[in-house]
This record gives structure tokens, C-alpha cells and sequence, in this order.
């Protein structure tokens, strides 16, 4: 089956660090950038980071850079989210998956991730 | 910072047709901006409808389109159906930095 399963989201303080994973599966995985995406309770989706096929690069939203870094295990099918510095306003859910593609993969149903003290 | 800007709701009939825009703060949406579509129904992830401005995937229903209109990118629904309610987020690529749309709510009564 294709599908994208993120893992990882808790509640955290502020301040506090938090390490997300996204699994994939059913389909050539390393073929694909891939992105971090996030909506806060009610609101709209935000773009938070993507890496590319082969992890050589990645790049990230204002709001994240320097606190966040994204990585990725093309051997483990696996892609990472590593949030250090967390604030409030980062609480969300977050969804792994790619843009731009014809034949996708569909967004993982999230994991949530909240901060507060 | 860039902002990307839909209608904040639309209401259609079912049978109707609507057209969704967005616009960049930048100016005048091009194909370079690689424009995508997003469904999200209520408590699911987003769904991708289309991309690279005009493109369906197979599972996106023919009554969807996407297109350039007035200098900004549009989806437009034909033959609307109750299914059809949801938010729809549109995305640009900003010189190589995805932006979604602040999102649709389009409700079909």
C-alpha cells in the first residue's frame, strides 16, 4: 500500500525539543523531494520545509530556520523533522508528503505536536 | 513576506459552477509559479487536486480544473456536488519556496 505515516508528536514546554518521523512505503521513496507541512487548530495550512531527493538539501520556512532541521534515510524510507527551541505557536499538526508530482503518494494523516507549559 | 490570497468562503449550488482564484502579493501569477491545489475535507489531510498549474492526477474528478486567469491561478469546479464541500488551499512557488493560500471554504447548499 502507498502511504506516508508521520510519528512523534507529543506535548512539549517551550523551549523543549521534539523529533518527527515520516514512513514511507509502496513506492520509490528516493525518487521524491519531500515536505513538512503544518496547521494550527482552525487555521490554514503553512509550508515548513522540504529536502531534497537525496537529502543533500534542504531549505525552510522564515519562521522555523535555525530551530528546525529536516533530514531524511532514503535506506529506511524514512524522513525526519528535528524541532529544537519549540514555541507555542508551533503547536500543530504535522503532515509529511510531496508536491508537484503526478503520481503521489497521499499526505499521512499527521501527528500533532503541542507546546505549552 | 510573501502572502498568497484566496477568497475566504464561497457558497454554491449543487449542479453550479464556481471559481476559485489566488493571488500572489509579488504580482501576477505565471506558470512559473508552479501552482498547486489542495483539497481538505473536514478532520483529513490534505488531498492534492492539482498541479504544476493546469495538471490532474488520476483520482481528481474531471469536473476540477486549473487554469490562469486575470493574473492569478484559479480552480474552477463544474457540476459542483455535496462531496465537493470543503477548504481549498491553493500553493505558489516563491523563487523556489512553496506558499500556501490563506484557504476556501467552498460550501455546496
Amino acid at each position: 500500500e502507498v502511504q506516508l505515516v508521520e510519528s512523534g508528536g507529543n506535548l512539549v514546554q517551550p523551549g523543549g525539543s521534539l523529533r518527527l518521523s515520516c514512513a514511507a512505503s509502496g513506492f520509490t521513496f528516493s525518487k521524491y523531494w519531500m515536505h513538512w507541512v503544518r496547521q494550527a487548530p482552525g487555521k490554514g495550512l503553512v509550508w515548513v520545509s522540504h529536502i531534497n531527493n537525496d537529502g543533500s538539501y534542504a531549505n525552510y520556512a522564515d519562521s522555523v530556520k535555525g530551530r528546525f532541521t529536516m533530514s531524511r534515510d532514503n535506506a529506511k524510507n524514512m524522513v525526519y523533522l528535528q524541532m529544537n527551541s519549540l514555541r507555542v505557536e508551533d503547536t500543530a499538526v504535522y503532515y509529511c508528503g510531496t508536491i508537484n508530482y503526478g503520481d503521489p503518494p497521499p499526505w499521512g494523516q499527521g501527528t500533532l505536536v503541542t507546546v505549552s507549559s | 513576506q510573501t502572502v498568497v490570497t484566496q477568497e475566504p468562503s464561497l457558497t454554491v449550488s449543487p449542479g453550479g459552477t464556481v471559481t476559485l482564484t489566488c493571488a500572489s502579493s509579488t504580482g501576477a501569477v505565471t506558470s512559473g509559479y508552479e501552482s498547486n491545489w489542495f483539497q481538505q475535507k473536514t478532520g483529513q489531510a490534505p488531498r492534492s487536486l492539482i498541479y504544476l498549474t493546469t495538471n490532474k492526477h488520476w483520482w481528481t474528478p474531471a469536473r476540477f480544473s486549473g487554469s490562469l486567469l486575470g493574473g492569478k491561478a484559479a480552480l474552477t469546479l463544474s457540476d459542483v456536488q455535496p462531496e465537493d464541500e470543503a477548504d481549498y488551499y491553493c500553493l505558489l512557488y516563491h523563487n523556489g519556496v512553496p506558499v500556501f493560500g490563506t484557504g476556501t471554504r467552498v460550501t455546496v447548499l
